[in-house]
């Protein structure tokens, strides 16, 4: 499958705990996106890579999220001391920015229960 | 302010009739508008999308009609199937090509 992959699926974990997610993107694809999608709502953005550098923040990512992507492969997104508004699932989208194109393909997500 | 307003949030349709979904955006700057369908468990699949220098954009049975001046644009979905029974999300990306997703609209094809 040349699709973008995502690991794990689910995930539940306690309140205070770390988690780690991980993003596979579609091969040769030089951007990444992390997006937070809660129940009922669109995703909204966390944060983008071009290669290995880390370009944009939303405001939502508080000093307890965390990225990295590092060669420019695969991208980990971290969340520490987790907290039950943390709830959601987590996309990843990649793309190749090809002239005015920068068409977006979306992993299945890793859904996230804080208990 | 990057909003984009999505309606309506829930559309109930006849198998082989027309879906339409609405958004609305105000951030001029966007430049590429896709529409995305989520299924259950699912993350969002590209369906189709427009740019603004483009009144309407045809792909099968998904038209995209885009409105520049009323900064409005619109899916439909002909001879809609219970297949299309998704949830819908319109979107706008900005300069930092990252994405504005509208609220989302749950559609129902009924048989």
């Amino acid at each position: 499958d040349t699709g973008v992959s995502q690991d794990p699926r689910h995930k539940i974990t306690k309140r205070g705990q770390n988690v780690t997610f991980r993003c596979d993107p579609i091969s040769e694809h030089n951007r990444l996106y992390w997006y937070r999608q809660t129940l009922g709502q669109g995703p909204e953005f966390l944060t983008y890579f071009q290669n290995e550098a880390q370009l944009e923040k939303s405001r939502l990512l508080s000093d307890r999220f965390s990225a990295e992507r590092p060669k420019g492969s695969f991208s980990t997104l971290e969340i520490q001391r987790t907290e039950q508004g943390d709830s959601a699932m987590y996309l990843c989208a990649s793309s190749l920015k090809t002239g005015l194109t920068d068409t977006q393909y979306f992993g299945p997500g890793t859904r996230l229960t804080v208990l | 302010q990057q909003q984009v307003k999505q309606s309506p949030q829930s559309l109930i349709v006849q198998k082989g009739g027309i879906s339409i979904i609405n958004c609305a955006y105000e951030n001029t700057a966007f430049d590429y508008f896709p529409w995305y369908q989520q299924f259950p468990g699912k993350g969002p699949a590209l369906l189709i999308a427009i740019r603004p220098d483009v009144s309407e954009k045809k792909e099968g049975r998904f038209t995209i009609s885009f409105n520049k001046s009323a900064k409005q644009f619109s899916l439909h979905i002909m001879d809609s199937q219970p297949g299309d029974s998704a949830t819908y999300f319109c979107a706008g990306m900005d300069s930092s090509y990252k994405l504005i997703f509208g609220s989302g609209t749950r559609l129902l094809v009924r048989p």
